[in-house]
């Protein structure tokens, strides 16, 4: 069965960093593409970064230069970088892993979310 | 980049059927669009995806035959039969717009539904 837990979220002020992670079992990380997916209090979902099988990553314009998507194979575990933090980061964080099985692409399998809070 | 257009709200009686829809901006007629449910305090689930021949690869795992997708146009509709509280749900629809050099996936605003 696949299983997606995400941790790592928080109270944090402004301008401070945060590290998510998503530990994944019932399939392997290395061998998928990943993604982050936000949502902030009372509205819709946003598509945060996506990491494909090599070494290629995308980021929405929200974060980019802010925030790194990467993996760690051995724990079979997905990372989301998050630095600079503003208010408008507050939301919860989503995993999924992306089904490449067609050239467009979407997201198969979710976890629960973890809930970051940015002060300020 | 398309933009995806949802309501924001819907109902509908148990035991009825509802359409949600989900529509495109002008000039992305051709795109297939991914529905998915998140129930209260979840996280999302894949339900389908639709272009304008109607369903695209398969459901979801765990998804009833009471739920069907059809598109036409710009519109891409997501239909729920017999409807049960469990059901109660945000729905979301969400394309991917990415090229071979680029990745961008855009969700709608999401629709809740409400069972009465």
């Amino acid at each position: 069965e696949v299983q997606l837990v995400e941790s790592g979220g928080g109270l944090i002020q402004r301008g401070e960093s945060l590290r998510l992670s998503c530990a994944a079992s019932g399939f392997t990380v290395s061998s998928n593409y990943m993604t982050w997916v936000r949502q902030a209090p009372g509205k819709g979902l946003e598509w945060v970064s996506v990491i494909y099988r090599g070494v290629t990553t995308y980021y929405a314009d929200s974060v980019k230069g802010r925030f790194t998507i990467s993996r760690d194979s051995a724990k079979n575990t997905l990372y989301l970088q998050m630095n600079s933090l503003k208010a408008e980061d507050t939301a919860v964080y989503y995993c999924a892993r992306v089904n490449s099985g067609d050239p467009n692409l979407y997201f198969d399998s979710w976890g629960q979310g973890t809930l970051v809070t940015v002060s300020s | 980049q398309p933009v995806l257009t949802q309501p924001p709200s819907a109902s509908a009686s148990l035991g009825a059927s509802v359409t949600l829809t989900c529509t495109l901006s002008s000039g992305y007629s051709n795109y297939k669009v991914d529905w998915y449910q998140q129930r209260p305090g979840k996280g999302p689930r894949f339900v389908m995806r639709v272009g304008t021949g109607g369903i695209v690869g398969s459901k979801g795992d765990g998804i009833p035959d009471r739920f069907s997708v059809l598109g036409s146009g710009l519109n891409r509709y997501l239909t729920i039969e017999d409807i049960q509280e469990e059901d109660e749900s945000d729905f979301h629809c969400g394309a991917d717009h990415g090229s071979g050099n680029n990745f961008v996936y855009v969700f709608g605003s999401g629709t809740k539904l409400t069972v009465l």
